[in-house]
């Protein structure tokens, strides 16, 4: 089992540029997240999926949207990236609420330039 | 308004017993978790606790006092391995998780 997989790594964009990030798990979870990294700060939510075919907000979604159209992948879109954006961003999935670990992608290294 | 606090950073030698601490002010609570981070990599699970009391896992015990909206990880026996960031997160009345910003653990020879 590959777990939580995130392409790419690393991107370099400049400001007004779109791009995707992909994430995959093959643990059949229903839960995956979106969130970002950023020093001195804990890790924020920016949009979560509770099923294929479904999306919701978490706490900084603006300027970012998502898309689970098959259960193991949810993709994180910037439509026109802007410095700010400029962080860590890690996936994640879990099987259920509560008490379910939620296991983490290796991260995606994202700089707006 | 949500928050969690921890130190940001603590230094600790090896062979020695550290505690991390993490307070909380959350909407809800469903569990608290521990996650392991180490530089450049993502964080790892490392403990639960939804009710008061401690929990022990080989050298790493974490404790929950729900009353006072606290809880602390407890490292035994360091190891120079674990040298990593360590993040408390509380799982809210929605179901989310509110992380901490974590603790710098910094472990000498």
């Amino acid at each position: 089992n590959a777990g939580v997989t995130q392409t790419p790594k690393f991107r370099v964009l400049k400001t007004g540029q779109s791009m995707t990030l992909l994430c995959a798990q093959d643990m059949n979870h229903e839960y995956m997240y979106w969130y970002r990294q950023d020093p001195g700060m804990g890790l924020r939510l920016i949009h979560y999926s509770v099923g294929e075919g479904t999306t919701a907000k978490g706490e900084v979604p603006d300027g970012y949207n998502v898309s689970r159209l098959k259960k193991q992948n949810f993709l994180l879109g910037l439509e026109s990236a802007a410095p700010s954006q400029t962080s860590v961003y890690f996936c994640a999935s879990t099987a259920g609420l509560a008490a379910d670990t939620q296991y983490f992608g290796p991260g995606t290294r994202l700089t707006v330039l | 308004g949500q928050n969690i606090d921890q130190p940001t950073e603590m230094t600790a030698t090896e062979g020695a017993i550290v505690q991390i601490n993490c307070t909380y002010q959350t909407s809800g609570f469903n569990g608290l978790f521990w996650y392991q981070q180490h530089a450049g990599e993502a964080p790892t699970f490392l403990s639960y606790n939804v009710l008061d009391g401690l929990e022990e896992k080989g050298r790493f015990s974490s404790f929950l006092s729900r009353s006072k909206g606290c809880s602390y990880l407890l490292l035994k026996e360091l190891q120079m391995k674990d040298s990593a960031s360590y993040l408390c997160a509380v799982m809210d009345s929605n179901y989310q998780l509110i992380w901490g910003a974590g603790t710098k653990l910094i472990i000498k020879p």
